[in-house]
């Protein structure tokens, strides 16, 4: 039982370049969200999703993408990196009701 | 919709030392409460939660939180921390009941001085 896995752990991209972050979670729960986590600004929520086929925008949506064909995964896409999605990325889940999340370990990404 | 609010960003403490990390939020409905624990280079891990009953949660590791709805505060506490206790702390609220996003707070460092 790995609970909530996150590849890669780091990734350097230039300005411009694309990539997936990847998120799959093995507890059979519903929701599922990604945040990024900037110093000293807290966790931002990009996009979240209440089941698989249902996404929703969060609070810092602009520039990436997200899709859920599984319950277990919910990859993130970064379209034209810029400098400013440089940060740390979260994948969480929880079952319902929301008695606890689960985190991944976090995916580093450097965007120069 | 529902926020919480940290307001110290660092609170720096001596190794045996009592802490207090302070939180409050706003909602209209009723919430549940939580405290996650970030150590340095990891993900989030739940601490300890408030959904209904005793408004004292206790964690295992000595922690505790009280829920105080007149004060809308939910601040973390220990008696006695230890160098182990290093970390960042948020404090987060969800709506109890039906879809329940969870809003977290800045975060808040605790330095443990030897």
């Amino acid at each position: 039982n790995a609970g909530v896995t996150q590849t890669p752990k780091f990734r350097i991209l230039k300005i411009g370049q694309s990539m997936t972050l990847q998120c799959a979670q093995d507890m059979n729960h519903n929701y599922m969200y990604w945040y990024r986590q900037d110093p000293g600004m807290g966790l931002k929520l990009i996009y979240y999703s209440v089941g698989a086929g249902i996404t929703d925008k969060g609070e810092v949506p602009n520039g990436y993408n997200v899709s859920r064909s599984t319950t277990e995964d919910f990859p993130l896409r970064l379209e034209l990196a810029a400098p400013s999605q440089t940060s740390v990325y979260f994948c969480a889940t929880h079952g319902s009701p929301a008695y606890e999340q689960y985190f991944g370990p976090g995916t580093r990404l450097t965007v120069t | 919709a529902q926020s919480v609010t940290q307001l110290d960003s660092q609170v720096p403490v001596f190794e045996e030392a009592p802490v207090e990390l302070r939180c409050n939020y706003s909602s209209s409905v009723s919430v549940y409460l939580f405290w996650y624990v970030q150590y340095p280079n990891q993900g989030l891990q739940l601490l300890l939660k408030y959904l209904s009953g005793s408004t004292l949660v206790e964690s295992i590791n000595g922690f505790e939180a009280e829920f105080n709805k007149s004060q809308t505060s939910f601040h973390l506490r220990k008696p006695s921390v230890h160098i182990s206790d290093t970390a960042e702390y948020f404090c987060a609220v969800s709506l109890s009941g039906g879809y329940q996003k969870v809003t977290f707070g800045t975060g808040t460092k605790l330095q443990v001085i030897p």
